[in-house]
């Protein structure tokens, strides 16, 4: 299994409907994130969370917003989903200190038509 | 914000030859990282590098973080090392990481 698991890893939904992605890890990290990528481009940080009672924003948080569950639960919310929020999402962990390796998820494709 | 530039943006290859890929940054890191997204979208680490030199297998990357770049370097390239590379910093020590565009390689049998 996968230390980092994503759902739904894909996701067809309309304009205006509310959508969650959901992220758990097994790593015991305390860090965790939740990137978007579009095509063509790199991975833009939407919001982070360095522990349970720590939720901060990131480039590109208008839109959406996160709750951290638990140290290993990080969900991502689109409230009134619109279409240019039609990308590929990752969800993403990592240790605390100097060596902070990021671990991604598999990705959650979403298609707002 | 930290700037981070990639290249070249693509780059295709014959099966066997050896490549460099770089990526400069516009300010002093604390952590950089390189990543290959498979074509499958799966992103996987390959090293956190933000300076020196390391290696693992056909994979090497050094940094020279008092001149702003990273290079990695894949030889004997594989159909398997297909995908986009992409390169990431932070000027601090928490995986706030800032992204290049990557680098689209294509390895050819």
């Amino acid at each position: 299994d996968a230390d980092v698991t994503q759902t739904p890893r894909n996701r067809i939904t309309k304009t205006g409907k509310r959508i969650m992605l959901e992220c758990s890890q097994t790593k015991g990290h305390d860090r965790m994130y939740w990137y978007r990528q579009d095509p063509g481009l790199g991975l833009q940080l939407i919001y982070y969370s360095f522990d349970v009672k720590d939720i901060n924003k990131g480039e590109i948080s208008d839109g959406y917003s996160v709750s951290r569950q638990a140290q290993a639960k990080f969900s991502l919310s689109l409230e009134s989903a619109i279409p240019n929020q039609t990308a590929l999402y990752f969800c993403a962990t990592s240790a605390q200190g100097r060596t902070g390796e990021l671990f991604f998820g598999e990705g959650s494709r979403l298609t707002v038509l | 914000g930290i700037q981070v530039e990639q290249s070249p943006p693509d780059l295709i290859l014959q099966e066997g030859a050896n490549s460099t890929l770089r990526c400069n940054f516009s300010d002093s890191v604390n952590n950089l990282q390189w990543f290959h997204q498979n074509p499958w979208g799966q992103l996987i680490n390959l090293f956190y590098i933000p300076s020196g030199t390391k290696q693992n297998g056909r994979l090497s990357a050094t940094t020279v973080a008092t001149e702003r770049y990273s290079l990695l370097y894949i030889s004997s390239s594989q159909t398997t090392d297909s995908g986009v590379y992409f390169c990431a910093v932070d000027p601090g020590a928490n995986s706030k990481l800032t992204f290049g565009k990557g680098i689209t390689l294509s390895v050819r049998p």
